[in-house]
């Protein structure tokens, strides 16, 4: 079975530009998690979707962040104007069930640079 | 708050030692869950182990053994026999809820290096 799909892998934009991240959950996980990785702070979760619905948005840095399900399948990560400091690794994963027993399962991750 | 602390930041051994992971939590629920993630060169994330509060068994995956402490608020890692292949950032992290979904703390991981 497929794993989480991640697309881009690298990105490499200037400031000021938009940036768009795409994930597609593994088929049949009703939950998905926006994480951004960097050496200063770690992983830290932005956002999480329940059946496609934003439930928390409490990490997303700030207004330029952005993220969408529009259906099961499908999710995007948007950064508006980017900025040098949003350079990171962002992680998309998913969830069978939104149950703090359940597994999150990463995709391979986008390497965004902004230079 | 909830909080994992995961105090080596690296560790270096040889080939075929045996090494353990450190990994202490905070947490005010009753229940909850713990997890082990393997970040290798390539980047990805790989999910190793989860364990709940209610079960204190010890685990063993071939190499791989988590000893679970509730009285020390401890969920250590052990690999035996290390191998090159080992060599990775491990991250510890703990489950609590938020509105009935999963909430992932993680700890800052330890980068281990596995020296042939």
């Amino acid at each position: 079975d497929a794993g989480v799909i991640q697309s881009p892998r690298h990105e490499v934009t200037e400031m000021g530009q938009e940036v768009t991240l795409r994930c597609k959950p593994i088929s049949g996980h009703n939950s998905l998690f926006w994480y951004r990785q960097t050496m200063m702070r770690g992983l830290e979760l932005l956002i999480y979707f329940n059946n496609n619905v934003p439930i928390d948005d409490s990490g997303m840095p700030e207004d330029r962040f952005s993220a969408k399900m529009p259906n099961a399948s499908f999710s995007t990560l948007k950064i508006q104007p980017s900025e040098p400091r949003d350079s990171a690794v962002y992680f998309c994963a998913s969830s069978l069930r939104p149950s703090p027993k359940e597994t999150q399962y990463f995709g391979p991750g986008t390497r965004l640079l902004v230079l | 708050a909830q909080k994992v602390t995961q105090a080596q930041t690296e560790i270096s051994v040889v080939e075929k030692e045996d090494v353990t992971l450190d990994c202490v939590y905070e947490t005010r629920d009753t229940t909850y869950y713990l997890f082990w993630y393997k970040q290798p060169p390539s980047g990805e994330l790989v999910f190793l182990i989860r364990r709940n509060s209610f079960d204190e068994q010890n685990e063993i995956s071939g190499r791989y053994s988590w000893n679970f402490q509730k009285s020390t608020s401890s969920f250590n890692f052990t690999i035996t026999a290390s191998q090159v292949v080992d060599s990775a950032v491990y991250f510890c992290a703990l489950s609590e809820a938020i509105q009935g979904a999963q909430k992932l703390v993680f700890g800052q991981g330890t980068r281990l290096t596995i020296n042939p």
